[in-house]
């Protein structure tokens, strides 16, 4: 069963530029979220995405924005990019948003910010 | 709010001993989860173990088991006989089990150096 998925694993891009994440859960799972992880603030949530609609958003300023198309698979965009958005992003996916339902992670989009 | 403490420095531990990695938490609900992850050096996050707060048992995986003691409001894990793919970055998680929310609140996590 093939785990989480995120597309490009590494990236760089320079100040003022937009990126986009993408994210593909375990086949089954309906629900994916996005964290931010930096070495100061560690892991921070972004955003959870349940059948396409999102339902939690976490403190982070307008330009994080994401999307979750039909398959489930999900979309993260970062606008007007800043130094501060290097990070690792990392995507996970569960089944539901109820019970102890375990979060799968992915090995993470690393993105540098010049 | 809830809110995860991991305030040990980074922790040595000889290869096939025992280590606790420590972790404290905060929460004003009453039912909710606990969870550790590990994170290699490549990136991803390992689901190692989950406790729910309603569990009357500490929960075991393994070589990981989770000394779980609700009064004092702490979870921490234990890693039997240590191996060196051990060495990793350890982080104690925790989310809310009522309504609709799978959102995770993180502690700052702790390092773990296995010795051969």
């Amino acid at each position: 069963k093939a785990g989480v998925t995120q597309t490009p694993r590494y990236l760089i891009k320079t100040r003022g530029q937009q990126v986009t994440l993408s994210c593909s859960p375990i086949s089954g799972h309906r629900s994916v979220s996005w964290y931010q992880q930096t070495p100061g603030q560690g892991l921070q949530f972004l955003f959870e995405y349940f059948s396409e609609t999102q339902r939690n958003k976490g403190n982070f300023p307008g330009r994080f924005s994401g999307r979750q198309f039909s398959n489930s698979r999900s979309e993260m965009n970062v606008s007007t990019l800043e130094l501060g958005d290097s990070a690792l992003y990392l995507c996970a996916s569960t089944l539901g948003v109820t019970g102890a339902n375990v979060l799968t992670f992915g090995a993470g989009s690393r993105l540098t910010v010049l | 709010a809830q809110k995860i403490t991991q305030t040990q420095p980074g922790m040595f531990v000889q290869e096939k001993e025992a280590v606790t990695l420590d972790c404290t938490y905060d929460t004003s609900d009453q039912s909710y989860g606990l969870f550790w992850y590990k994170q290699p050096s490549s990136g991803e996050m390992i689901f190692l173990i989950y406790q729910g707060s309603y569990d009357e048992q500490n929960a075991t995986e393994g070589r990981y088991s989770l000394n779980f003691q609700k009064a004092r409001k702490s979870a921490n894990l234990v890693i039997s006989a240590s191996q060196l793919g051990d060495s990793a970055m350890y982080f104690c998680a925790m989310r809310t089990l009522t309504g609709a929310n799978s959102k995770l609140t993180f502690g700052k996590g702790i390092t773990l150096s296995v010795r051969p």
